[in-house]
């Protein structure tokens, strides 16, 4: 299984909503990584999880907080989120932070944020 | 500053061309290189992995090239289908962090 599920697959919320994007994987992977895309823009680097330890966070604001409650799964909660914030975002995992390894995505969440 | 630059942004073909993407990194100190393609409103699918000790990856009709002294590599893809209309997307990995070019989108005419 050489998977990345993301869900949903899409999410309306209002600026006041509370909501969580989700991830799995179940290939034995120890890192995970949220990326956030724009429209017509390459994907960007929000968090990375190692070992269930977050151990990079690109300057996101506080209004993301991103969990991982176990080697297989990542969530991304949300809180008072603006219209701009609206994106695709990403989900990925590798075998570990290790530079050489290949990292693998998932299809996305689609966020419109009203 | 670690910057990939993706050449040409858009690339239209008839069927059965063989074509050539190109990518450019500024920091030739990379661990490794992969190509994606992405389709509209989904996710990335990893095409080919480059090692920096690596020259070039083939999958099929597609054959991936790195010279990291110079900065470059190219994903060269061969008798070109309706199917590979896509955005190909080059990311650099430079301790353990994808950086990614803007892309080139694809479009292969019957």
């Amino acid at each position: 299984d050489t998977e990345v599920t993301q869900t949903p697959k899409h999410l309306v919320m209002g600026m006041t909503n509370k909501k969580s994007l989700k991830c799995e994987q179940h290939m034995g992977h120890r890192a995970m990584y949220w990326y956030k895309q724009k429209a017509k823009k390459p994907p960007e680097l929000m968090f990375v999880y190692s070992y269930e330890k977050l151990s990079i966070n690109e300057s996101v604001p506080s209004r993301f907080s991103p969990e991982c409650p176990n080697s297989s799964l990542l969530n991304l909660h949300l809180h008072a989120l603006q219209p701009e914030d609206s994106a695709l975002y990403l989900c990925a995992s590798s075998q570990d932070v290790d530079s050489y390894n290949e990292q693998f995505f998932g299809p996305g969440t689609r966020l419109t944020v009203l | 500053k670690q910057e990939v630059t993706q050449i040409p942004a858009a690339l239209s073909v008839p069927e059965g061309e063989n074509l050539v993407l190109n990518c450019s990194f500024t920091d030739s100190a990379i661990y490794n290189l992969q190509w994606f393609r992405q389709d509209p409103g989904k996710g990335l699918t990893s095409l080919l992995l480059i090692q920096s000790s690596q020259r070039e990856q083939t999958s099929g009709r597609l054959n991936a090239s790195l010279d990291k002294s110079s900065g470059r590599s190219t994903l060269y893809i061969a008798a070109s289908q309706p199917g590979d209309s896509a955005t190909y997307l080059c990311a650099v990995n430079w301790g353990g962090k994808l950086i990614f070019g803007q892309g080139t989108e694809l479009s292969v005419k019957p």
